[in-house]
């Protein structure tokens, strides 16, 4: 089985100010993939970044930055001055190696609804 | 332009009455699959497909069934709905697993009275 924690469920920043989205994943596989996706207001998912786990390496990209850690099973997703249009509800999720024939599924977090007060 | 479709994008309907939301995409994807999205649960999967005529449960299969009979669509179907379906519903496609980028549709907003 695998599942994704986001215990945030709300959090409003000061526009400027840096906030950290936590994502916490449980897999019982080696192999697998964790990803983000933006849902902004006008409810779309927008795919932000994908990483496999052998790949331990942070990722920056702008103002927006990553941080894995097998040792913790934590993928945290980190934006630098925060900006009005970040405004959106943010979803981690995991895609387990195919270990069993038929677990094909990709399992989401329950999101983080991210608020910049201007 | 790549894209996944959805239709409709709103729906509103009373229980019981069988309907059909249409998915379908132009990326030649393997992979297809649909989710709900409901308040404090995130996105829940529901089917997916691996290709052609292959079809398995997701999360929270009950009370839909979907059908793979071309690879661009993949339609969800509600033969009975209740009002608990009563949910954003997304449709998404990768080039052949879960472990790839997901291409998502704009989302179809059921109620069901």
């Amino acid at each position: 089985a695998q599942k994704v924690t986001q215990a945030q469920t709300e959090i409003s920043v000061v526009e400027k100010e840096d906030v950290t989205l936590d994502c916490v994943y449980e897999t019982r596989d080696t192999t697998y993939y964790l990803f983000w996706y933006k849902q902004p207001p006008s409810g779309e998912l927008v795919f932000l970044i994908r990483r496999n786990s052998f790949d331990e390496q942070n990722e920056i990209s702008g103002r927006y930055s990553w941080n894995f850690q097998k040792s913790t099973s934590s993928f945290n997703f980190t934006i630098t001055a925060s900006q009005v249009v970040d405004s959106a509800v943010y979803f981690c999720a995991l895609s387990a190696s195919r270990t069993n024939f038929g677990n094909e599924k990709l399992t989401f977090g329950t999101g983080t609804r991210l608020t910049i007060i201007p | 332009e790549a894209q996944v479709t959805q239709n409709p994008r709103y729906l509103i309907t009373v229980t019981g009455k069988k309907l059909t939301v249409t998915c379908s995409q132009n990326m030649n994807h393997e992979y297809m699959s649909w989710y709900r999205q409901d308040p404090g649960l995130g996105l829940r999967q529901i089917y997916y497909s691996m290709n052609v005529e292959v079809t398995d449960k997701g999360d929270v299969p009950e009370g839909y069934k979907v059908s793979r009979k071309e690879k661009r669509n993949f339609p969800l179907i509600l033969e009975s709905p209740s009002p608990n379906q009563t949910s954003l519903y997304f449709c998404a496609s990768s080039l052949s697993t879960p472990r790839e980028t997901q291409y998502f549709g704009p989302g179809t907003r059921l109620l069901v009275l």
